[in-house]
């Protein structure tokens, strides 16, 4: 029972490449999440899906894009990188029920953008 | 939508209580508190959630001020492993699906 997988682990792209980053949840969760954390500050949500088939914007869209495909998988799309892409992306998946979710977080990818 | 405050940083000593407040005064009747933890680099940890009335689980206590404006996050017996940031967080819309998790409470629990 791995809960959330997220490859790969590092990553280094140089300005203009494109990438996505993979996330896999055996939780039979609902939702799923892709949140953003530059040095020093605190999560910031990129994209969201509520349940297979939506997505949403979070505070932080631009630049990326995301891809639902399956209940287990959520992808983040980087079309063209930019240094002010480099950061640590997390994924996290949550159940869909209003009071109780509760979000489970994988172990994160880092991306440097040179 | 509802927002938090937390200190920046705390210092505890091992052994003692570790008490981290939050101050969530514009929270609504319906809006939950939830507690999270990251260690280090590694992805955030649920800790605990409330309403309204006081909660408890092995890793933490919430205490939630009767007019829901503020609470605290209790750990009763801080360990080293127990330095981390901690995030207080109250959901943002009514699908319960965004999350602001703020800057949070860079806490040091020392020898």
């Amino acid at each position: 029972n791995a809960g959330v997988t997220q490859t790969p682990k590092f990553q280094v792209l140089k300005t203009g490449q494109s990438m996505t980053l993979q996330c896999a949840q055996d939780m039979n969760h609902n939702s799923m999440y892709w949140y953003r954390q530059d040095p020093g500050m605190g999560l910031r949500l990129i994209y969201y899906s509520a349940s297979e088939g939506t997505t949403d914007k979070g505070e932080v869209p631009n630049g990326y894009n995301v891809s639902r495909l399956n209940k287990r998988e959520f992808s983040l799309r980087l079309e063209s990188a930019a240094p002010s892409q480099t950061s640590v992306y997390f994924c996290a998946t949550g159940g869909a029920y209003l009071a109780k979710n509760i979000q489970y977080f994988g172990a994160g990818t880092r991306l440097s953008v040179l | 939508d509802a927002k938090t405050t937390q200190p920046p940083s705390m210092d505890c000593a091992e052994g003692r209580a570790a008490n981290l407040p939050c101050n969530h005064s514009t929270i609504s009747g319906n809006e939950y508190v939830y507690w999270y933890r990251q260690i280090h680099s590694q992805g955030p940890q649920y800790i605990i959630h409330g309403l309204k009335n006081n909660e408890t689980n092995e890793m933490a206590s919430l205490i939630i001020t009767e007019d829901r404006k503020s609470s605290t996050l209790i750990l009763p017996h801080a360990t080293l492993r127990d330095t981390a940031v901690y995030y207080c967080i109250v959901r943002v819309d009514p699908g319960g699906f965004k999350t602001i998790f703020g800057a949070g409470t860079r806490l040091f629990v020392k020898a």
